[in-house]
């Protein structure tokens, strides 16, 4: 089985401090996501990667960036957390194969709140 | 741009009741994927099925079942004679089969469908 494993499910940060959430996942997946979901909104991409060291934005990019260094982890990082960047945030890995036509893998969650 | 869309924000039924889950999706291509993905209250997503757009055949999976049709742009999911673990959020995402670099493996999800099948 595919597993995602998210560094944190509960974290609490001040505003203006930088904050990083780590996702790692064990299946040499090529793709990994950032999402970030919020009550009545659904999910929205923050960010994604589709190799090492590359990423492209998703739909809500600002405020965040992300690092890809090794193929396994991504990394997100909130440069400087402001109160609505509390959330639910939601890490995923898929393998390439066809075209986008792999389902993604997700880790249990951070919930993040920023005071 | 492509778009999902889940009308029914919250359903309630009675345990061994079937319930019928909605999902209209918007796109210009025509390769597509579909997908639901469940949402327990643990909060973990766990992928559920997945359907592209050239196959129309509708899918059976014991208690689950999925209706696609192309000519509404529908992709609906039913569970016949619910159980309270079928409690959860249910999400319907969208991945178009054509874009630029990785992009063609983004995901557009609809907002969800919080479903409580009550005892």
């Amino acid at each position: 089985d595919v597993k995602v494993t998210q560094s944190s499910r509960y974290l609490v940060k001040r505003t203006g401090e930088k904050v990083f959430l780590e996702c790692v996942q064990d299946m040499d997946h090529e793709n990994m996501f950032w999402y970030r979901q919020d009550p009545g909104l659904g999910l929205r991409l923050i960010y994604f990667s589709y190799d090492v060291k590359m990423k492209e934005k998703g739909d809500i990019p600002e405020g965040y960036s992300v690092s890809r260094e090794k193929k396994e982890r991504f990394s997100l990082i909130l440069e400087s957390a402001s109160t609505n960047q509390t959330s639910m945030y939601l890490c995923a890995s898929s393998p390439w194969g066809g075209r986008g036509n792999q389902p993604q893998h997700f880790g249990d969650g951070t919930r993040l709140s920023i005071l | 741009a492509q778009k999902v869309t889940q009308a029914q924000t919250e359903i309630s039924v009675v345990e061994k009741e079937d319930v019928t889950l909605d999902c209209v999706y918007e796109t210009r291509d025509t390769t597509y994927y579909l997908f639901w993905y469940k949402q327990p209250p643990s909060g973990e997503l766990v992928f559920l099925i997945r359907r592209n757009s050239f196959d129309e055949q509708n899918e059976i999976s014991g208690r689950y079942s999925w209706n696609f049709q192309k000519s509404t742009s529908s992709f609906n999911f039913t569970i016949t004679a619910s159980q309270v673990v079928d409690s959860a959020v249910y999400f319907c995402a969208l991945s178009e089969g054509l874009g630029s670099g990785g992009s063609n493996y983004k995901l557009t999800f609809g907002k969800g469908t919080l479903l409580t099948v009550n005892p």
